[in-house]
């Protein structure tokens, strides 16, 4: 069982190229996570999945787009990327939706801006 | 809203007992979990508490308090490799909401 995957596992983009980061789960979780981490600020919440069809908007959603066409996959997309994306991005998922239940994480993607 | 407070570093030497500290201020609370995240690597559960009170998990302990908005993660005969960062992570109002987390180095 691989749990959460992420691909890449790194990548340099030019800004203003867009990009899609890919996560996929194998464990039937109902609900899914992106969440961006820089030093000093811990990991803030992009988007949610709290089921397959739906999607919510975290913390810091300006610049990314997420879809959820079925229950494993969870892609997050940067439309056009600029320098302060740059961050590491981890996907995350939860067997129960809402915030009360224990999150997996994938093992990250690293993103650099220029 | 959230707002969630922790230290930022954490120094302690192997074998001593380290508690890392933890308030929260949260609508629609639902309980506190512990991540540990090592240096380039994914964050990993840890513990969780919905009620008051003392969870133990062999070195590990977790402690909550609802009406004081309080936990803490207690980490016993500390190892170097406990060297890590600790993030508390609140379930209020159906998002999940992280500390920016307690860079604990455990030295000799």
């Amino acid at each position: 069982i691989a749990g959460i995957t992420q691909a890449p596992t790194s990548q340099i983009l030019a800004a203003g190229r867009r990009m899609t980061l890919r996560c996929t789960q194998d464990m039937r979780h109902n609900a899914m996570y992106w969440y961006r981490q820089d030093l000093g600020l811990g990991l803030r919440l992009i988007h949610y999945s709290n089921t397959a069809g739906t999607t919510g908007k975290g913390e810091v959603p300006d610049g990314y787009s997420v879809s959820r066409a079925n229950t494993d996959d969870f892609p997050l997309t940067l439309a056009s990327a600029v320098p302060s994306q740059t961050s590491v991005y981890f996907c995350a998922s939860s067997e129960l939706a809402g915030a009360t239940d224990t999150q997996y994480f994938g093992p990250g993607t690293r993103l650099t801006v220029l | 809203g959230q707002n969630i407070d922790q230290p930022t570093e954490m120094t302690a030497t192997e074998g001593a007992i380290v508690q890392i500290n933890c308030t929260y201020q949260t609508s629609g609370f639902n309980g506190l979990f512990w991540y540990q995240q090592h240096a380039g690597e994914a964050p990993t559960f840890l513990s969780y508490n919905v009620l008051d009170g003392l969870e133990e998990k062999g070195r590990f302990s977790s402690f909550l308090s609802r009406s004081k908005g309080y936990s803490y993660l207690l980490l016993k005969e500390l190892q170097m490799k406990d060297s890590a960062s600790y993030f508390c992570a609140s379930g209020g109002s159906y998002i999940p909401t992280f500390g920016r987390g307690t860079s604990l180095i455990v030295h000799p």
